[in-house]
């Protein structure tokens, strides 16, 4: 079984859709959780970053965090073209532990 | 404020060849991770160094082998590279105790 669980989709939604991006993981002892954008054939860009449950919100974007079904999600309100990336999920133990990501899910957002 | 750079961009490569990738953190950032990511998968943590030193290492074979200068800048290099080696190498870099890690534009290495 993988650490982190990340359905790879594709995913296709229109424009202005709400998008429900998720991963579940097994260790329990994970305490950060973050989310990254990855357009085709660039670095991992850094959208969100939460500590413990709860959740985080940022502009059109929402982190979620349920440690008790260890569970993670990201919201995208109002969806567009731009949008349009692979979604990784990354947990980690400690402040300066290695990340672990989910494999990442595509997204398409037509107009 | 430059963000993290890495060089080259690309790199073709025969097996049994060597290579050497180069990574500059982002200003301020004193740690630096390496990660490999197979097409159609997420990244997969190689090393980390922080203060010059291999402070964590993922499961990777001694071919892959990194070094940290003392202006944080750091090198991966990879020894007798087989096929399987062919991937998008990242670097990321962070701040000592902070988890949030910024990642470059990669390295994509092809091994022919």
């Amino acid at each position: 079984q993988k650490e982190v669980e990340q359905d790879p989709g594709p995913l296709s939604v229109p424009e202005g859709a709400i998008v429900s991006l998720n991963c579940t993981y097994s260790n329990s002892a994970f305490q950060y959780f973050m989310w990254y954008r990855q357009y085709s054939r660039k670095g991992p860009e850094l959208l969100m970053y939460t500590y413990s449950s709860g959740n985080k919100e940022d502009g059109r974007f929402t982190a979620q965090v349920d440690k008790s079904s260890k569970y993670i999600s990201l919201f995208i309100r109002d969806s567009q073209p731009s949008d349009s990336a692979t979604y990784l999920c990354a947990t980690s133990l400690s402040g300066y532990n290695k990340l672990i990501f989910g494999a990442g899910t595509r997204l398409a957002v037509h107009p | 404020d430059a963000g993290v750079t890495q060089s080259p961009t690309h790199l073709i490569k025969t097996r049994g060849q060597q290579v050497t990738l180069r990574c500059s953190p982002k200003s301020g950032h004193d740690t630096v991770s390496w990660y490999q990511q197979a097409l159609g998968q997420g990244p997969q943590f190689i090393f980390q160094y922080y203060e010059e030193e291999e402070r964590q290492r993922g499961n990777f074979p001694d071919r892959f082998s990194g070094h940290q200068f003392p202006n944080y800048s750091s090198e991966l290099n990879v020894n007798a590279l087989l096929l399987g080696d062919s991937a998008l190498y990242l670097c990321a870099s962070s701040l000592t105790g902070d988890n949030e890690q910024f990642f470059g534009p990669g390295t994509r290495l092809t091994v022919l």
